[in-house]
């Protein structure tokens, strides 16, 4: 089964610092998606960054970037230049594709990020 | 108006009562998903609705009970609950296309329930 882990549960970064949340995975299968999933105090979650499991490239979007370490099934987000609207619970995930037009997508249990100013 | 909406934000009931949640979506996507966040868990999904027929069911008790009459619209039947169902409930959706996955899932503010 897949499982996705994120081991550090709270974090805290100064405003225009640049903080990594790390996450861990496990899976025997070769293609998949990853996700990072921000959810604001709002409480929707939205999309941050996803990378493509057999694209080497690692994803950026803007001041996100992620480091992408498929052997090691380590999938970290980097967030450069934090800035008070950073703060949110993030989840990294895993996407399992269950046949046909279906997919699945599995959490790990989140990071905390507080950006103080 | 987001593109997922979720009624109600808040629910309290009983353990013998009979509720339920609504999920709309309003961006012509053809799965819909119910999950459920409790602290300091990962998200546990629930069902998954793909064009309109429930393609998965994680072991959830059936006093749990998913409708999906359309492909806009999930219902989550809530029916003689415990104490330990209380969770935020959030619902989403995607744009899935046979051969190929990734997309991305749109998710709604969630129905934060509470059982008495």
């Amino acid at each position: 089964a897949q499982t996705v882990t994120q081991s550090q549960p709270e974090m805290s970064v100064q405003e225009a610092e640049t903080v990594t949340l790390s996450c861990t995975y496990d899976t025997s299968e070769n293609n998949y998606y990853l996700f990072w999933y921000k959810q604001p105090p709002s409480r929707q979650m939205i999309l941050v960054i996803r990378q493509e499991a057999y694209k080497q490239q690692n994803a950026t979007e803007n001041r996100f970037s992620v480091n992408f370490q498929k052997a090691a099934k380590s999938f970290s987000l980097k967030i450069s230049d934090s800035q008070l609207g950073d703060t949110a619970m993030y989840f990294c995930a895993f996407m399992k594709h269950l046949g046909g037009a279906t997919n699945k997508l599995i959490f790990g249990t989140g990071t905390l990020l507080a950006v103080q100013p | 108006e987001t593109g997922v909406t979720q009624t109600p934000r808040h629910l309290v009931m009983g353990m013998t009562n009979k509720k339920s949640l609504k999920c709309e979506q309003h961006l012509g996507h053809n799965a819909m998903y119910w999950y459920k966040q409790s602290a300091k868990k990962p998200l546990e999904l629930m069902f998954v609705y793909s064009l309109e027929e429930r393609v998965e069911n994680n072991s959830v008790p059936s006093r749990f009970s998913p409708e999906c009459p359309n492909s806009s619209h999930l219902f989550l039947h809530l029916h003689t609950l415990q104490p330990e169902d209380s969770a935020l409930y959030l619902c989403a959706s995607s744009q899935d296309r046979q051969g190929a996955f990734g997309g991305e899932l749109f998710f709604g503010e969630g129905s934060r329930l509470t059982v008495l």
